[in-house]
């Protein structure tokens, strides 16, 4: 099984629609994180969490909003869905203690989503 | 300007031909500077890290940190169809608002 696991894979809405990407992890790191990937834009960062009390803003967090249930669980939720949320999104976990606090993310597969 | 501006690509080359990637930083502040490969259709994983101006190798693949300059490359030797990816860089300054970020990636492609 996946370390960092993300549901749906892949999910087509209408424009308007609530939509929640939950992502589970079980690599027992405190940090997790919602980035969005687009072609030519890289990975920006929408939200993150550095513990279940905890939550962040990232560059783009506008339309978004997330849950942190449990320090295995991060949602992120589209209250109402657009056509410009067209992406890729992806949950990843850090550790920020241990003896080689670089700041490696461990990532999900992502969760392609089609707003129409 | 962004923190982190990444060469585009996409980039096509022979299979045994030498890969440069390349990017370059505005913050001198950031300590560790990375390499993530992507495949489609799955998420990044970390491919090597660097901390300190110079080069670092791993079988083919080399990075390299010239901070004076902010500027960090990677390099592919004998590149191979399983080369084939997306390649971001990143960097990060630990602490406990440390972010990672990341370049806008490269997509390489190997053809044999």
């Amino acid at each position: 099984d996946a370390d960092v696991t993300q549901t749906p894979r892949n999910r087509i809405t209408k424009t308007g629609k609530r939509i929640m990407l939950e992502c589970s992890q079980t690599k027992g790191h405190d940090r997790m994180y919602w980035y969005r990937q687009d072609p030519g834009l890289g990975l920006r960062l929408i939200y993150y969490s550095f513990d279940v009390k905890d939550i962040n803003k990232g560059e783009i967090s506008d339309g978004y909003s997330v849950s942190r249930q449990a320090q295995a669980k991060f949602s992120l939720s589209l209250e109402s869905a657009i056509p410009n949320q067209t992406a890729l999104y992806f949950c990843a976990t850090s550790d920020a203690a241990g003896t080689r606090n670089t700041g490696e993310l461990f990532f999900g597969e992502g969760s392609r989503l089609t707003v129409l | 300007q962004k923190e982190v501006e990444q060469d585009p690509g996409p980039l096509s080359v022979p299979e045994g031909a030498i890969v440069s990637l390349n990017c370059t930083y505005s913050n001198s502040a950031f300590q560790y500077f990375m390499w993530y490969r992507q495949y489609s259709r799955k998420g990044p994983e970390l491919l090597m890290y660097t901390y300190s101006s110079g080069n670092k190798e791993d079988g083919r693949f080399t990075a390299q940190v010239d901070k004076s300059s902010k500027y960090i490359s990677l390099f592919i030797r004998d590149s191979q169809p399983s080369d084939s990816a997306t390649y971001l860089c990143a960097i990060y300054r630990a602490g406990n608002t440390g972010k990672l970020i990341f370049g806008q990636g490269t997509t390489l492609q190997v053809k044999p």
